[in-house]
């Protein structure tokens, strides 16, 4: 099955610093990823669509100035948080669509193993 | 707007027994319904998809239901196991392309005990 990579896997910064999270999609390529948070025990809301070649769309209530997103290749998505506060401490989560096995359809979601974000 | 709700945020039941996990949809037609196991601290993994004009799906020990007059989705583990603890998330979509986003229930921790 397709694969997905997040790096880092987990990174502590301080309050008013950046922090850039890659999400590479490992055997297949990838036009469209997605971008969610998680906050624990909760689902995962979508931030912000990253189209490969062009600007990301943001989801209601998503700052864009804050979350940068650029898809600089069909396989490297990258996410930055800008002057990263404690507020944005989070567990951030890529995803990329494929075609499951035997569907001509992009429906399944191929998630990567996550990134936890604390700011101190 | 629309709304994802799965019923319950745990559920606790002995080994080898069947699971059944409920999704409930509002304000929202979709194409397709999806159903993901997410282990603590990673990321979800896709388990299977159900499309509107489906009325049921199977794999494995694995089986889906869709209702979409009722706008509910069950999910049913047989005979299940403790590897089966896990938090499943229930996903609704409409469209087939790369782009086309999918939207998530809340989910339940379900737990086996042996």
């Amino acid at each position: 099955g397709a694969v997905v990579s997040q790096h880092p896997s987990w990174v502590i910064c301080k309050s008013g610093t950046s922090v850039k999270i890659e999400c590479r999609s490992l055997d297949f390529q990838a036009t469209t990823m997605f971008w969610y948070r998680q906050f624990p025990k909760k689902s995962l809301m979508l931030m912000a669509t990253s189209n490969e070649g062009s600007k990301a769309t943001y989801e209601q209530g998503v700052e864009k100035d804050k979350f940068l997103i650029n898809h600089a290749s069909l396989t490297l998505s990258t996410l930055t948080v800008t002057s990263a506060h404690p507020e944005d401490s989070s567990f951030y989560i890529c995803s990329a669509p494929s075609r499951g096995q035997g569907e001509t359809s992009y429906n399944e979601q191929f998630f990567g193993p996550g990134t936890r974000l604390t700011v101190l | 707007s629309q709304k994802i709700e799965q019923n319950s945020e745990a559920l606790n039941i002995q080994e080898g027994k069947t699971a059944t996990l409920t999704c409930n949809y509002t304000n929202y037609s979709p194409a397709y319904l999806q159903w993901y196991r997410q282990d603590p601290g990673r990321g979800p993994v896709f388990l299977l998809l159900i499309r509107e004009n489906e009325k049921e799906k199977r794999k494995e020990r694995l089986k889906v239901t869709f209702d979409t007059t009722l706008k509910q989705s069950l999910f049913h583990i047989t005979a299940s196991q403790p590897a089966d603890s896990a938090t499943y998330l229930c996903a609704l979509g409409k469209g087939d392309s790369s782009a086309s986003k999918i939207i998530f229930g809340s989910g339940t921790r379900l737990s086996i005990r042996p």
